[in-house]
């Protein structure tokens, strides 16, 4: 069945540095692929998506590029900052609005 | 402004007794989910609806049970609780035609 992989966490990073985090996974069809990101006591929220091959999602400074070849969608931020502290799910889904299957999460911890 | 709410958002009870988790949503959307997040494991698939008097099992459906009486709400049933239940507990939604799903707030169950 489909599935998501993950790097382990956590990842502590110092402030303005560089974020990969990343994410494989494996379909049998052709999903649309999510970042959700979840801060400390909070539900989960959509940071991005992408719904095709070559599709760049972006949104808040992050990025993630539905790479088919790889079966890769990492996360990458150019200047991470202490808000951005929160655990990030990658997941997929067959369509958009359908159930989504998640991957195990990465916890971020910025320090300033 | 249209949400979805969970309650209660924190629950203690005993192994055995039957919990039910509310779930609340004010977008009339047709689809919803119930998740589970547990360490190491991500978010897993309980049960989801495509509408009123639909419901299917998920991943790990089993010790769990959902009724749809109304477009509005998509309550979770523990029939027996038991300690492995012990986890957070997500309700989320979405419409149709490429609308992601959005997330509760979550509620934080502990089985003694």
């Amino acid at each position: 069945g489909d599935s998501v992989t993950q790097m382990e966490g956590p990842v502590t990073l110092s402030e303005e540095a560089f974020l990969t985090i990343n994410c494989t996974y494996t379909a049998t069809g052709y999903p649309s692929l999510f970042w959700y990101v979840q801060y400390p006591g909070e539900g989960l929220q959509l940071l991005l998506k992408a719904t095709k091959a070559d599709d760049k999602g972006s949104n808040k400074g992050f990025e993630a590029t539905y790479r088919k070849e790889t079966t890769s969608f990492h996360l990458e931020k150019g200047s991470v900052q202490v808000s951005d502290s929160a655990v990030y799910f990658c997941a997929l889904s067959e369509n958009s609005y359908d159930k989504v299957i998640f991957g195990p999460g990465t916890s971020l911890s910025v320090i300033p | 402004d249209a949400e979805i709410t969970q309650s209660p958002r924190h629950k203690i009870t005993e192994t055995g007794r039957q919990v039910t988790l509310a779930c609340h949503q004010t977008w009339n959307h047709n689809n919803m989910f119930w998740y589970r997040q547990d360490l190491g494991h991500g978010l897993r698939l309980i049960h989801y609806s495509y509408g009123v008097h639909d419901t299917n099992k998920g991943e790990v459906s089993d010790g769990y049970s959902v009724s749809r009486s109304n477009t509005e709400d998509l309550p979770l049933t523990l029939e027996s609780a038991a300690s492995s239940q012990t986890s957070v507990y997500f309700c989320a939604s979405s419409g149709t035609l490429q609308e992601t799903q959005y997330f509760g707030p979550g509620t934080r169950l502990l089985v003694l």
